[in-house]
């Protein structure tokens, strides 16, 4: 596609329960990343992928969330047993070839854990 | 992890007026990006800066990469109302696959 695009763009769950993120690159990129951000805050790293592969899982929080990518294209975060602090937009991007390549960012889903 | 340092914090400027913004880290950066971000949207890229001293231009913005390699400078000419959003910087530092970003500069721009 032309950009990057997330599904969903806004997603309410209640604490405890289990969500999925889905990102779709700009077609042809091998790097994708997520971040997360909070209110007023710049965007924190959680993953990057090469490929098929994490290459760099150093900014997942904790065993609750985990990421996968398994065609090289899309990507899907997943957090389980949600807690109210895991509130925030979590943002993928993609870029052409890895980390010094300009990353371009997807609209972002809005996480709200009642 | 790395820390950004972003400045000014927020400003509220004049149609018009030129405005300078800069982040500066305490570690050395091979990448500099500057992002502007509007509510509710993703961070939209601006500028790349691949090489310290390095001087791009986008329209109305211009940016530099460091002689230090630490720091790096957004300046916006002549602003104009929808330059109004947040901007942040982001580093690529010399070892290391993520990028960290700044805590963002809030542009207000009164007509």
């Amino acid at each position: 596609g032309a950009g990057v695009s997330q599904t969903p763009s806004n997603k309410v769950t209640e604490k405890g329960k289990y969500v999925e993120l889905r990102c779709d690159p700009i077609s042809g990129h091998t790097a994708l990343y997520w971040y997360r951000q909070s209110l007023g805050q710049g965007p924190e790293f959680l993953i990057y992928f090469q490929g098929t592969g994490a290459a760099d899982d150093s900014g997942l929080p904790n065993d609750r969330f985990f990421a996968v990518r398994p065609e090289g294209s899309v990507s899907t975060l997943k957090i389980q047993r949600t807690e109210r602090g895991d509130s925030a937009v979590y943002l993928c991007a993609s870029s052409l070839t890895g980390p010094n390549t300009e990353a371009f960012f997807g609209q972002g889903t809005r996480l709200t854990v009642v | 992890g790395q820390q950004l340092n972003q400045s000014p914090q927020s400003m509220f400027i004049q149609e018009g007026e030129d405005v300078s913004m800069n982040c500066t880290s305490s570690s050395i950066f091979n990448t500099w990006l500057w992002y502007k971000q509007d509510p509710g949207e993703g961070p939209v890229l601006l500028i790349a800066l691949y090489k310290a001293g390095e001087l791009t231009s986008n329209g109305r913005l211009t940016a530099q990469f460091g002689i230090t390699r630490k720091d790096s400078f957004l300046n916006i000419s002549a602003s104009i109302p929808s330059d109004v959003g947040i901007y942040f910087c982001a580093g690529l530092p010399n070892t290391g696959n993520q990028f960290y970003f700044g805590t963002g500069t809030s542009l207000t721009v009164i007509p």
